[in-house]
């Protein structure tokens, strides 16, 4: 199956710091998510992008298809940004996971 | 608009018992597919029902059992309890779609089930 490496595996900034995290995987994919996991274990979801760039807010994501990596921007990061971003693809039906990246946003 | 349900919160069984856990999906979808995330790894996918069936499976064992009903709500069903069955346990929905080319269609997740087994 495919294989899901995202780095670095653990983050720790100051408030106002940018970020970037990164998403490598081993095959083609059809779909590619981020999500925010909170403390109490709920998968928010980012971006939905198998390819191209797209922007919500300080966050914005990037995939390289043909490349096999996809990246994730977090700009004037706040305590609220910390946490665990998971990056997700699907090859065939269903999604295949990371191990995540855990973001510590420091006051 | 109500996103993904699921009931119970937290549960806490001993080993041997069987648990079943639910998940009702966002509206308009009509895919439901189960994750298990043990502490400090990603979610794994345990299987996926659409149109009442399974369709996908991950690498499971047949403890794990499932089923959906005509309103697309679904069930997770564990039998046998072993500890290593403590989790976090994650339902997401998706639209399908009549082409099935939904497959590819964004999921969302549901506030999860937390089973910890004694």
């Amino acid at each position: 199956g495919i294989q899901v490496e995202q780095s670095p595996p653990d983050l720790i900034l100051q408030e106002g710091a940018n970020s970037t995290l990164r998403c490598n995987f081993s095959d083609s994919v059809n779909n590619l998510q981020w999500f925010h996991q909170n403390p109490w274990g709920q998968l928010i979801n980012l971006f939905y992008i198998p390819s191209g760039t797209k922007q919500n807010g300080r966050l914005s994501a990037t995939t390289v298809a043909t490349e096999r990596y996809s990246l994730l921007y977090i700009s004037s990061s706040q305590t609220t940004d910390s946490g665990v971003y998971f990056c997700a693809v699907v090859g065939y039906s269903t999604l295949t996971f990371g191990k995540g990246t855990m973001l510590l946003v420091s006051p | 608009d109500a996103g993904v349900t699921q009931s119970p919160t937290h549960l806490i069984k001993t080993r041997g018992q069987q648990v079943t856990l639910r998940c009702s999906p966002k509206s308009g979808h009509d895919t439901v597919s189960w994750y298990q995330q043990a502490l400090g790894q990603g979610p794994q996918f345990i299987f996926q029902y659409y149109e009442e069936e399974e369709r996908q499976r991950g690498n499971f064992p047949d403890r794990f059992s499932g089923h959906q009903f005509p309103n697309y709500s679904s069930e997770l069903n564990v039998n046998a309890l072993l500890l290593g069955d403590s989790a976090l346990y994650l339902c997401a929905s998706s639209s399908l779609g009549l082409a099935g080319g939904g497959a590819y269609n964004e999921q969302f997740f549901g506030p999860g089930t937390r089973l910890t087994v004694l």
